[in-house]
Formats: C-alpha cells, structure tokens, sequence
C-alpha cells in the first residue's frame, strides 16, 4: 500500500515560486499521484494530477520523476490567499486498492 | 452543477450513541467515499461505494458502516460511539469510471462525541 510523506510545514513569501515534495516509495503501477488545498473546516480541493513527467495546467505544476517514487508540486507566485494545507494522495482506482492522503503540508505565505 | 452536499454539518452525540451522516453526490457520479479527518491522525480513508457496492475499505473497525442508495447518495453510521470518533467527517464523490479520477469533496460534518 502506498503512503506518502511530506514536509509538515513550509513557509513563503508573496510572489515566490514554492516547492513541495512528496515521497511515495511503494507507489504501485496503477497509480495516481494528485494534490489537493484544503483551508480549514473546508473539505479539500483538487489542484492537479499525473502518472508521470510533468504535468501543468492553470494553478500549479506537478514534476514526476522517471522513477515516480516522489512528486513535486510547484506553486509559481505565491499570494496570501494559497495559505493552506497541502496533501499529496496516491491510489488507483481499481478494486482493492486503498487511498492515503500523506501528513499534508502546511504553507503559510508572508506578506 | 451542484456540488456534493453532507448533511449534518455539525453534531453533537454522547458516548454510546449510535450516528448516521448523509452525503450527496455530484449528480451523475456514481462513485462515493468517505473520509475521517482528526488533527492528531490527519485525513484517513474510510470506505468507497460504487453502484451500491462497497469496492474498497480501509482500516477502520466494525463500528464504521455505510451503505449506497441507487441514486448514489450515501450514508455513513458509526455505532457505539467513543470520543476519539470526534472528527470531521468528509465526503467525495468521483464518477467512478476506471482510471484517473477526480474526488470532489463536500463541506464535513463535523461530529463532536462527548
């Protein structure tokens, strides 16, 4: 079964381009590698996902190595409001396969 | 489209109480899972329905049930409460077709056992 691990906590300031890292070790063939923003007492919102390379779309980008054992997601020109939790979550969606949401990664951006 | 809806969004139980919580698909999503989120354990999977058959489960104990309507809202019950079961509960539904999904999640209810 795949878990993940994150950095619990990361800090930024305003306008900068951030990088969280999530290490997926046992990540399974048929797996899925997604990221989603959570605020609090909110449920969580998905960013982006891929199975490996890179992968872009309006928000954020998400950098799958060759041997997809970790992901990355860059966050390009931070602002206040993507103070947030940031989870990375790895699962397919056949039978039996199981979903782990990692620690998640608390981003605080500074003015 | 509207999004996933759980209702209640707050409760508030005794130990021993037995709870069921509701949640509403995106409409023409057939796949529905269940989330426990508690500051101390994070966001941890409970159990996926699809087309009312439980297709995945995680580790939780027997107390933790739930079920499937045909028109996919599911329910959530937690029997036999205990105060570590304070958490917020949280729904996502996804389409459920095979490969890559995406989970969209509702609001929580959030359950307070004392």
């Amino acid at each position: 079964l795949a878990k993940t691990t994150q950095p619990i906590s990361m800090d930024s300031y305003e306008g900068q381009e951030v990088n969280i890292t999530c290490s997926h070790n046992n990540i399974a063939t048929n797996d899925y590698i997604t990221w989603y923003q959570q605020f609090p007492s909110q449920g969580p919102r998905f960013i982006i996902q891929g199975y490996k390379t890179k992968v872009t779309n309006e928000v954020a980008s998400l950098f799958i190595p060759a041997d997809r054992k970790s992901s990355t997601l860059s966050l390009p020109r931070v602002s206040l409001s993507d103070t947030a939790v940031y989870y990375c979550l790895v699962g397919g969606w056949n039978t039996g396969n199981q979903f782990y949401f990692g620690t998640g990664t608390s981003l605080t951006v500074i003015p | 489209k509207a999004g996933v809806t759980q209702t209640p969004r707050y409760l508030i139980k005794t130990r021993g109480q037995q709870v069921t919580l509701s949640c509403s698909p995106i409409s023409g999503h057939r796949s529905v899972s269940w989330y426990q989120q508690t500051p101390g354990q994070g966001l941890q999977f409970l159990f996926e329905y699809f087309s009312e058959t439980q297709r995945n489960k995680g580790n939780f104990p027997g107390r933790f049930s739930g079920r499937q309507f045909s028109n996919s809202r599911s329910e959530m019950n937690v029997s036999t409460l205990e105060l570590g079961d304070s958490a917020l509960y949280l729904c996502a539904s996804s389409s459920g077709d095979s490969g890559p999904e995406t989970q969209y999640f509702g609001p929580g209810t959030r359950l307070l056992v004392l």
